[in-house]
């Protein structure tokens, strides 16, 4: 049992490169969702998915995409990257329960960096 | 945008003390989270008190939650070495899914 897996762990991009997140869970959760982590920012919600083929904007979703099409997978990806998406990018599942009464479980992250 | 706002920012302690952080957060809740950060590493999930709760422990963990204020607190008693990490507390709101974190607490403590 793996839990919340994100691959790469690291990257640099050139601006205007685009790129795919990863990330997988194998604790059969319905939600899952990403967010970014910038200093003095906290977590801020980017895209989420109540389940397979459903999916919903965050509070930052400008510049990404995401996709659902299996419970297991929820990629990320970055069209154009611009500096200003250097962050820190977790992914996270929980199981779907309405008001959230279950706790998260996040990946270990993606540090990104766009030069 | 975010709900939650952590106080004090970062609290730095020595072994044996008592940690002591607070949150308060804007609008209607169903419940609420803390989590935990180590330098690096994903969050890990501490603890939930849920909106009708207004107090609850694990281990040594005692968490309190005013929904008359829009506040709460993470107590760490007998804080160790292995605490410092930063804090981080979510609400999710009763039509939601979605967690809002705080900005975060940076705690460390010293041997």
């Amino acid at each position: 049992n793996a839990g919340v897996t994100q691959t790469p762990k690291f990257q640099v991009l050139k601006t205007g490169q685009s790129m795919t997140l990863q990330c997988a869970q194998d604790m059969n959760h319905e939600y899952m969702s990403w967010y970014r982590q910038d200093p003095g920012m906290g977590l801020r919600l980017i895209h989420y998915s109540v389940g397979a083929g459903i999916t919903d904007q965050g509070e930052v979703p400008n510049g990404y995409n995401v996709s659902r099409s299996t419970t297991e997978d929820f990629p990320l990806r970055l069209l154009s990257a611009a500096p200003s998406q250097t962050s820190v990018y977790f992914c996270a599942s929980s199981l779907r329960i309405r008001g959230g009464d279950t706790e998260a479980f996040f990946g270990q992250g993606t540090r990104l960096t766009v030069v | 945008s975010q709900q939650g706002e952590e106080d004090p920012q970062a609290l730095s302690i020595q072994e044996g003390e008592n940690a002591t952080m607070n949150c308060s957060y804007k609008t209607s809740i169903n419940n609420l989270q803390w989590y935990r950060q180590n330098s690096g590493r994903g969050l890990v999930h501490l603890i939930l008190i849920r909106s009708n709760e207004r107090e609850k422990h694990s281990g040594r963990l005692r968490v309190t939650l005013d929904t008359s204020k829009k506040s709460s607190s993470l107590l760490i008693t007998a804080s160790r070495a292995a605490d410092t990490a930063s804090y981080f507390c979510a609400t999710v709101s009763n039509s939601g899914y979605a967690l809002n974190f705080g900005k975060g607490t940076s705690l460390l403590v010293t041997p």
